[in-house]
């Protein structure tokens, strides 16, 4: 079975900075697209991110483009969300899911907090 | 880029069916898209993928109450013999070359 785990949420003040991470195992992380996802308590869903099994290319939702950097490190297995000029409306819940060959999500992390706030 | 559309809530009797609709916006009527389950409290999970023919293939542990169909731009996830574990939200989601959407999600609710 495939495993999906975020870590790194937290309380952050406005323009602040903060780091996810999100580990894989269970599949050949180098092959799938993975994404960012969030959603605020109570609200839906909102895609944020993505990128290509290689992390050469990058997609970013126009609500984050130009504030958050999507990463991977395929000898780790491991996804990035580096997340900068935090605003309070950045304040969700962030899923990491990793993407099946046909491009739909598949699998979904479990989710991490994060709470930008002075 | 593509826009989804889902009603807000419905709801339906324990034992019965309900099917759940999801549209697809004008020049997207042929997308592939996923059906996700989001019970309360816990992360979203998926159910399916349905393409523009009908045809679709369940995730692993998805119920064989779950199935799937379409008809032009819209897409629909029914569900029978409802379960209480059935109530929760449930999202479709589609994407193009550099984009990928939800929509706003359904609130199914079981009598």
């Amino acid at each position: 079975d495939v495993q999906v785990s975020e870590s790194g949420g937290g309380l952050v003040q406005p323009g602040g900075s903060l780091r996810l991470s999100c580990a894989v195992s269970g599949s050949t992380f180098s092959r799938h697209g993975m994404i960012w996802v969030r959603q605020v308590p109570g609200k839906g869903l909102e895609w944020v991110s993505a990128i290509g099994g290689s992390g050469v290319t990058t997609y970013y939702a126009d609500s984050v483009k130009g504030r958050f950097t999507i990463s991977r490190d395929n000898s780790e297995s491991t996804l990035f969300l580096q997340m900068y000029s935090l605003r309070a409306e950045d304040t969700a819940i962030y899923y990491c899911a990793k993407l099946a060959s046909g491009s739909y999500t598949e699998d979904w992390g479990q989710g991490t907090l994060v709470t930008v706030s002075s | 880029q593509p826009v989804l559309t889902q009603s807000s809530s419905a709801s339906a009797s324990l034992g019965s069916s309900v099917k759940l609709t999801c549209t697809l916006s004008r020049g997207h009527s042929s997308n592939i898209i996923a059906w996700h389950q989001q019970q309360p409290g816990k992360a979203p999970r998926y159910l399916m993928k349905l393409e523009n023919s009908g045809i679709y293939n369940k995730g692993s542990g998805v119920p064989d109450r779950f199935s799937g169909s379409s008809s032009g731009a819209d897409r629909y996830l029914t569900i029978s013999n409802l379960q209480s574990e059935d109530e929760a939200d449930y999202y479709c989601e589609t994407w193009d070359s550099n984009t990928r959407v939800f929509g706003g999600g359904t609130k199914l609710t079981v009598l």
